[in-house]
């Protein structure tokens, strides 16, 4: 069985530029939650999707959104980069028990 | 005040020791707890999860304690390959957990 995979693995940006990052779930898992890990920091909480429904929302403001498509993929967007949005973007697929992350994708802003 | 908050470390373990740390947590509403490992410039991966009637897993003891809302981990005879960051973890609700910054843990020859 896969595990939670995500694209793309390093990303490299500019300020005022927009991302966008996906995450594909483990098979038969209908949750999506998506974490920004900088460096020295645990990863903080950023949206939950369930069933294409957004559940939960973190701290983080308008610049970023995300959605969660039929087959329970989903894509986290971020406009107007800034310097502090450079850090580790972990999604994670929700089963009974647990969150199991995919490997990141590690955004740069320069 | 961080919902989730661990001492950062590093604690310097000699290989064979064994190491104890805690993480206290303030969401009272949080259902679950568990313990993530992460490797440098990786993923979280689970370790364990933590029960309040305490658990073991191998060499590892977790053991939940509600009533002064805090959460420890014992690893016993260390090995090199257990130096990483242990990261203290409460679910909220399937799908939104809070982290606490992390533990970082050196295993030394």
């Amino acid at each position: 069985d896969a595990g939670v995979t995500q694209s793309p693995t390093h990303l490299i940006k500019t300020r005022g530029q927009h991302v966008t990052l996906r995450c594909s779930p483990i098979s038969g898992h209908k949750s999506v939650s998506w974490y920004q890990q900088v460096l020295g920091q645990g990863p903080q909480f950023i949206f939950q999707y369930y069933e294409k429904e957004e559940r939960g929302r973190g701290n983080f403001p308008d610049r970023f959104s995300a959605r969660q498509f039929p087959n329970y993929s989903s894509e986290l967007n971020v406009n107007a980069l800034l310097l502090g949005d450079s850090a580790l973007y972990l999604c994670a697929s929700s089963g009974k028990e647990t969150q199991y992350f995919g490997p990141g994708t590690r955004l740069l802003v320069l | 005040r961080k919902e989730v908050e661990q001492d950062p470390g590093p604690f310097n373990v000699p290989e064979g020791a064994t190491v104890a740390f805690n993480c206290t947590y303030s969401n009272s509403a949080s259902q679950s707890f568990f313990w993530y490992r992460q490797d440098c410039r990786k993923e979280p991966k689970l370790l364990m999860s933590v029960y309040s009637s305490g658990n073991e897993d191998g060499r590892f003891t977790a053991q939940l304690n509600r009533a002064s809302q805090y959460i420890s981990l014992l690893i016993r005879d260390s090995k090199l390959s257990d130096s990483a960051t242990y990261l203290c973890v409460g679910q909220i609700y399937e799908g939104k957990f809070q982290f606490g910054a992390g533990t970082q843990v050196v295993v030394t020859p």
